[in-house]
């Protein structure tokens, strides 16, 4: 069975300063994993995947997440953040299952002080 | 932005009564899924359908049902709805289903069940 952990439900960051949003997995075989962007009242977004080639990430928006297996951790930053960053974000992991069934984190929601 | 529509996008309806969730993809994908979204829960999957007639529960499949009979259309069906399935739906599709294959989301339908 799969599972993921996003260890912070909100995160409050000042304009221009770095974001750290936290997610720790749990997988039986070598997944792939994404990060999602959540906008209010809106569908989801792919912000950028891993799938088992460089360990560091880049996608878009300027964010970008670090593979680590050891800590079985799926990190997502982003140097300085920005008002239109405000939103929900969702750690998601994908194993080998039938169907490429994704399943969520918690989700984290982003505040974005001026 | 992925083909993806959802109807309808606001449904109010009672305890008891049957509900039909229509998506709708003009991307050709084989693969299409239904999730619910609940706070702290993140996205759940429904079933999902991996081409036309067949179709594979989810994580939280009891007291919904799903119909595709063509490519483009995935149908998503409240027998009896309760109370406990007011939520948001969303209709993912993906084009081969496989490991690090990414979803794409459609705007979600905001059912409430009185």
């Amino acid at each position: 069975a799969q599972s993921v952990t996003q260890l912070d439900s909100h995160v409050s960051v000042s304009e221009g300063t770095p974001v750290l949003l936290r997610c720790n997995y749990s997988s039986s075989y070598s997944p792939s994993l994404f990060w999602y962007v959540q906008h209010p009242n809106k569908g989801l977004q792919l912000l950028l995947k891993y799938t088992s080639a460089a360990t560091l990430v880049k996608g878009i928006n300027g964010f970008e997440a670090e593979f680590k297996k050891s800590e079985t951790s799926f990190h997502l930053t982003k140097p300085s953040a920005h008002m239109s960053d405000a939103a929900e974000y969702f750690c998601v992991v994908s194993d080998m299952s039938p169907g490429n069934k994704l399943t969520f984190g918690g989700g984290t929601r982003v505040l974005v002080k001026p | 932005d992925a083909g993806i529509t959802q109807s309808p996008r606001h449904k109010v309806t009672e305890t008891g009564t049957p509900v039909t969730l229509r998506c709708h993809q003009t991307e050709n994908h084989r693969y299409m899924y239904w999730y619910r979204q609940d706070p702290g829960h993140g996205l759940r999957l429904i079933h999902y359908s991996y081409g036309v007639k067949d179709t594979d529960k989810g994580e939280v499949s009891d007291g919904y049902s799903v119909s595709r009979s063509k490519t483009e259309d995935f149908l998503l069906t409240l027998e009896s709805a309760t109370s406990s399935q007011t939520s948001v739906y969303f209709c993912a599709i993906s084009g081969y289903g496989g490991l690090g294959d990414e979803q794409f989301f459609g705007p979600g339908t905001r059912l409430t069940v009185l």
